[in-house]
């Protein structure tokens, strides 16, 4: 597809379990970033992925979070352990960034509820 | 520490109506970037503002970057219920975007 797409766009899971979510970035996107945004908030930076670099997990709020990419395709966001302050919106967006800037392209985002 | 502020945090008005909303700095940026986040779907750009004092349309949408670079405002005129929605704005730190918290902005009919 032609744009960023996130999977599921809806998961509802028991606390103390493990959820994983997938993005699919814009094709040649070297750039991917993370973020989790609470009802009515704006967005909360976790993670940024660039190419083969190291990845900047200054934003993962605890080590129940992380996550992966390979190269420069698909990544998985895995909490464990979910706790009900978990549930929010977590967005991924892709970019490529250039001297003419960084603008992000997002998904529509993976809504969790942890019940 | 959030860098960058927004005003009104949520504003409620009618169909047909003006209004302003601000995105404030007390850093200087390269740029300034603007998004809308619809009600279940993830922001989408609308500009970039880039020169100090510039000016930019989009129809009814008009976004000016403060000369010293630190702040934006966006003014929406006759605002119309197609315009409900998060306004984001948000400023390069690197390979970064920072995020200002938002507006929500309710146009009722």
């Amino acid at each position: 597809g032609a744009g960023v797409s996130q999977s599921p766009s809806n998961k509802v899971t028991e606390k103390g379990k493990d959820v994983e979510l997938r993005c699919d970035p814009i094709s040649g996107h070297t750039a991917l970033y993370w973020y989790r945004q609470r009802l009515g908030q704006g967005l909360e930076f976790l993670i940024y992925f660039q190419g083969n670099s190291a990845p900047d997990k200054s934003g993962l709020p605890s080590d129940r979070f992380s996550a992966e990419r390979t190269g420069e395709s698909v990544s998985t966001l895995t909490i464990q352990r979910t706790q009900q302050e978990d549930s929010a919106v977590y967005l991924c967006a892709s970019s490529l960034i250039s001297a003419w800037g960084n603008i992000q392209y997002f998904g529509a985002g993976t809504r969790l509820s942890v019940l | 520490t959030q860098l960058l502020e927004q005003s009104p945090q949520f504003l409620s008005i009618q169909e047909g109506e003006n209004l302003t909303v601000y995105c404030n700095s007390s850093s200087v940026f390269s740029s300034l970037q603007w998004y809308r986040q619809e009600p279940g779907e993830g922001p989408v750009l609308l500009v970039t503002v880039v020169t100090g004092g510039e000016v930019k349309k989009l129809k009814r949408l008009t976004f000016q970057f403060g000369d010293a670079r630190k702040d934006s405002s966006l003014h929406i005129t006759a605002a119309q219920p197609g315009d409900t929605g998060l306004y984001l704005c948000a400023g390069p730190r690197g390979y970064q975007l920072i995020w200002g918290a938002g507006t929500k902005l309710i146009i009722k009919p």
